[in-house]
């Protein structure tokens, strides 16, 4: 499979605790985003990279929340000192350059429930 | 504020009927606007991109229109199929070339 991989699918932690999603894109794509999504919600944008560069940040991703993607392929998103409020499903994308646009390629997600 | 507004409430619809779905936005101006589908625990799948000179884009049985007086797009799946029951989101791209979605809207298709 080709396409954007995301580890854990699912993940449960008690309120407090860090916990650290992985991320794999599509392997020419050199752009990757993260997103958030609770129930009922449209996915909501948290950051994006350009190959290793972080280049925008959401104001929704507080101190708590930090991303790398150090060699500039898999990136990881890390939630420290989680919150009930943090449960949602996390999902990545990435992007090619079609020419004319970026089309985003997303992932299964991560669903963190935070007890 | 940038609003997107999708009806939150499901559309149910007998197969073979045409689905029209509405995404309405205030305080953008969005260079193209795209939509989505998304299955239950699984990620957005790209279907369509309009550019905001463009009136109408089609792909096989969906439709979309763009109507930037309005500040409106309709998304319209004809010859509709059980297959097609999903979530539906609209997603424009702000200045900072990032997508901001819409709610979604979930989509049945009855046999």
């Amino acid at each position: 499979d080709t396409g954007v991989s995301q580890d854990p699918r699912h993940k449960i932690t008690k309120r407090g605790q860090n916990v650290t999603f992985r991320c794999d894109p599509i392997s020419e794509h050199n752009r990757l985003y993260w997103y958030r999504q609770t129930l009922g919600q449209g996915p909501e944008f948290l950051t994006y990279f350009q190959n290793e560069a972080q280049l925008e940040k959401s104001r929704l991703l507080s101190n708590r929340f930090s991303a790398e993607r150090p060699k500039g392929s898999f990136s990881t998103l890390e939630i420290q000192r989680t919150e009930q409020g943090d449960s949602a499903m996390y999902l990545c994308a990435s992007s090619s350059w079609t020419g004319t646009y970026y089309e985003q390629y997303f992932g299964p997600g991560t669903r963190l429930t935070v007890t | 504020s940038q609003k997107i507004e999708q009806n939150s409430e499901a559309l149910n619809i007998q197969e073979g009927k045409t689905a029209t779905l509405t995404c309405n936005y205030t305080n953008y101006s969005p260079a193209y606007l795209q939509w989505y589908r998304q299955d239950p625990g699984r990620g957005p799948v790209f279907l369509l991109l309009i550019r905001e000179n463009e009136k109408e884009k089609r792909k096989e049985r969906l439709k979309v229109t763009f109507d930037t007086t309005l500040k409106q797009s309709l998304f319209h799946i004809t010859a509709s199929q059980p297959a097609d029951s999903a979530t539906y989101l609209c997603a424009l791209r702000n200045a900072g070339n990032m997508l901001t979605f819409g709610g979604g809207t979930r989509l049945m298709v009855k046999p």
